[in-house]
C-alpha cells in the first residue's frame, strides 16, 4: 500500500503560473519528502521538511505539512516548461521512504 | 566520477533466468535501496540496507535477493526471472534522516 498519495494525478498549467500539488499520507513520519522525475530519468530529490516543521522553502518550491491532517502540498511558483515533469512525495518513517504514484505536471508555452 | 550509477541501462531475459542488477555509490552512504517503478504503482521498495551485511525487506521482496558485503555495492538479483518483473528497478542511497540520490535506472524487459 501507498503510504504517500498525491492529488491531482495530471496537472497542465502555462508557464509563469503557480502549480499547487498535495499530498496525503497514512501513518506517523519522521519527515516528508519531494521528488521530481523527468521522463526516462532517475528521481531527484527536492525537499525534505521535517515533521516538527511547518514549512520549508527553496528557491521557487515551496512545501507546507500538516501533521494533524497527515497531508503536504508542494507548491511551484512562476512555473517554466522545464518544470514539466513528476512529481512524487515520499513519507519517511524510520529509514525508509514509502512512495505515492506521483503527479504528472505539464507546462506549456 | 562520485555518484551512484547502475548497470546495466537496459536489459532483455528469458523467464526463468538469473539476473542481477549492479548497483555503485562512491559517498559511502550508509543506506541503500532498491525500488521498482511500475505504472499505475508509483515506486515500490524491494530491499533496502542500512550498512554493509544488513539488510532487510521492503514491500515487494519476493523473487529477489540482495546482497551487500561492501558499503559501496548492493546487488539485486532475480532468481528466476518471471514476466511480472518486467520493470524500470532504481537503486538509492542516503545518509539517515536525508534525501536519496537515485540511479538513473535500470530498464528489464522479462520475455
Amino acid at each position: 500500500s501507498q503510504q504517500g498519495e498525491e492529488d491531482p494525478q495530471a496537472l497542465s498549467i502555462q508557464e509563469g503560473e503557480n502549480a499547487t500539488m498535495n499530498c496525503s499520507y497514512k501513518t506517523s513520519i519522521n519527515n516528508l519528502q519531494w521528488y521530481r522525475q523527468n521522463s526516462g530519468r532517475g528521481l531527484v530529490h527536492l525537499i525534505l521538511i521535517r515533521s516538527n516543521e511547518r514549512e520549508k522553502h527553496s528557491g521557487r518550491l515551496r512545501v507546507t505539512l500538516d501533521t494533524s491532517k497527515k497531508s503536504s502540498s508542494l507548491l511551484i511558483t512562476a512555473s517554466r516548461a522545464a518544470d514539466t515533469a513528476s512529481y512524487f512525495c515520499a513519507a519517511g518513517g524510520g529509514n525508509k521512504l514509502t512512495f505515492g504514484t506521483g503527479t504528472q505536471l505539464k507546462v506549456e508555452l | 566520477d562520485a555518484g551512484i550509477t547502475q548497470s546495466p541501462r537496459y536489459k532483455i531475459t528469458e523467464t526463468g533466468r538469473q539476473v542481477t542488477l549492479m548497483c555503485h555509490q562512491t559517498w559511502s552512504h550508509s543506506y541503500m535501496f532498491w525500488y521498482r517503478q511500475d505504472l499505475g504503482h508509483g515506486l515500490r521498495l524491494i530491499y533496502y540496507s542500512a550498512a554493509a551485511d544488513i539488510t532487510d525487506k521492503g514491500e515487494v521482496p519476493d523473487g529477489y535477493v540482495v546482497s551487500r558485503s561492501k558499503t559501496e555495492n548492493f546487488p539485486l538479483t532475480l532468481e528466476s526471472a518471471t514476466r511480472s518483473q518486467t520493470s524500470v528497478y532504481f537503486c538509492a542511497s542516503s545518509v539517515q534522516g536525508a534525501g536519496y540520490t537515485f540511479g538513473s535506472g535500470t530498464r528489464l524487459t522479462v520475455v
